[in-house]
């Protein structure tokens, strides 16, 4: 099984500043099949990037998302305070038993 | 608007069991595979199973495998996780999502708590 690691585990940044938050595979993902998740405590996790790049219905031009192989990153610019939160990367490998992973999370804090 | 709703979760005992169900609105529900994702305490997201639209293909976890079956009744538009044989492992938020992209799980819900505690 693919193993997904994040980095950094936290992350203590201010409004207005960029974060870059990291996504190492054990193995190389599919493009198509890489995607960032925004989870806050109480709430449905969000979808912000899939297909690696792709932004997600109603997510701000201020995420984007990059990468190929086994290191992908999603950058947000200009952080707003809603923008603190744990981010999830995911992968999905669509061999004979299909399989979706998630990394371990990064903490995005004020 | 689109909207998942779970229900279900509960305090269980070790070996016990229980169902979980999620109620889907503002899409064709048959047409989606839907999934079983969950978050223990303290831990990240973990995949557990999904279901293809008419309900015939399946898969699970390893963690789960053989103690958890999915289902779904597309005329009602709900989909069911049964559980058997909880551990405490099993403790976790329990959300309901779509897979309405390739390999990507688009619509997520709020989730229900399972506590598996003696």
């Amino acid at each position: 099984d693919i193993v997904l690691t994040q980095s950094p585990g936290t992350l203590s940044l201010s409004p207005g500043e960029r974060a870059t938050l990291s996504c190492r595979a054990s193995q190389s993902v599919s493009s198509n099949y890489l995607a960032w998740y925004q989870a806050k405590p109480g709430q449905a996790p969000r979808l912000v990037i899939y297909a690696t790049s792709s932004r997600a219905t109603g997510i701000p031009d201020r995420f984007s998302g990059s990468g190929s192989g086994t290191d992908f990153t999603l950058t947000i610019n200009r952080l707003e305070p809603e923008d603190f939160a744990v981010y999830y990367c995911q992968q999905f490998g669509d061999g004979n038993s299909p399989r979706y992973s998630f990394g371990q999370g990064t903490k995005l804090e004020i | 608007e689109v909207q998942l709703l779970e229900s279900g979760g509960g305090l269980r005992q070790p070996g016990g069991s229980l169902r979980l169900s999620c109620i889907a609105s503002g899409f064709t529900f048959s047409s989606n595979t839907m999934a079983w994702v969950r978050r223990a305490p303290g831990k990240g997201l973990d995949w557990v199973s999904n279901l293809g639209g008419s309900g015939d293909v399946k898969y699970y976890s390893d963690s789960v495998k053989g103690r958890c079956i999915i289902s779904r009744d597309n005329s009602n538009s709900i989909m069911y996780l049964q559980m058997i044989g909880l551990r405490t492992e099993d403790t976790a938020i329990y959300y309901c999502a779509r897979i309405g992209l390739p390999g990507t799980f688009d619509i997520w819900g709020q989730g229900t708590t399972v506590t598996v505690s003696a």
